[in-house]
């Protein structure tokens, strides 16, 4: 199962854009990239995920290197409420097991 | 729809005991996935099931279970509960279709 590196920590000043970003550089031609982020020990929220495209949705961005190694989760203006720990999982291609790594966390800064 | 819920959200069991926790994923999911998580070890995959059979299963000892019902509600089960055991219960549920998992909130297992 292809592993992820996320920095440890990451600093962002409200209103600016949180750039997040994942080495995935063992992923498969068919495993898919999700990013969730956990806020004070609740469950894991779901942002968004893809597999070679880059994608949007309401809360980011999840932009993918052509060669699919690394991947950069953008939100776009940082509230202080997106303070959290955000994990970048490479999914299998077969099965639901996720395996997390250390995440990296983000503090947005007032 | 109602999101994946769990039950009870707090507990705080002896060393020794044993512990049965509930998942009910979001209505029509099929997979449910158990996750523990700690200070130390982070979050680790424990087991998922589907249509009530045991699909995957992690790196832990026999003492954690788990079963899915008819209606895809999970429960998992500790026996001979140790110290270490203290941790945050996640469980996960996810469709047929897209593979994407939603977390219920979590139940919070104190071991003295």
């Amino acid at each position: 199962d292809a592993k992820t590196t996320q920095p440890p920590s990451m600093d962002c000043a409200e209103g600016r854009a949180a750039n997040l970003p994942c080495n995935h550089s063992t992923i498969s031609g068919n495993e898919y990239v999700y990013w969730y982020r956990q806020i004070h020990s609740q469950g894991p929220q779901y942002i968004i995920h893809g597999l070679k495209n880059n994608e949007t949705n309401e809360m980011a961005s999840l932009i993918i290197t052509e060669d699919r190694k690394s991947s950069t989760l953008i939100l776009p203006h940082a509230t202080l409420r997106d303070t959290a720990v955000y994990y970048c999982i490479v999914r299998p291609s077969t099965g639901n097991q996720f395996y997390f790594g250390t995440g990296t966390s983000l503090t947005v800064i007032p | 729809k109602a999101g994946v819920t769990q039950t009870p959200r707090y507990l705080i069991k002896t060393r020794g005991q044993q512990v049965t926790l509930s998942c009910s994923p979001i209505s029509g999911h099929r997979s449910v996935s158990w996750y523990q998580q700690t200070p130390g070890q982070g979050l680790q995959f424990l087991f998922e099931y589907f249509s009530e059979t045991q699909r995957n299963k992690g790196n832990f000892p026999g003492r954690f279970s788990g079963r899915q019902f008819s209606n895809s509600r999970s429960e998992m089960n500790v026996s001979t509960l140790e110290l270490g055991d203290s941790a945050l219960y996640l469980c996960a549920s996810s469709g047929d279709r897209g593979r994407t998992q939603y977390f219920g909130p979590g139940t919070r297992l104190l071991v003295l």
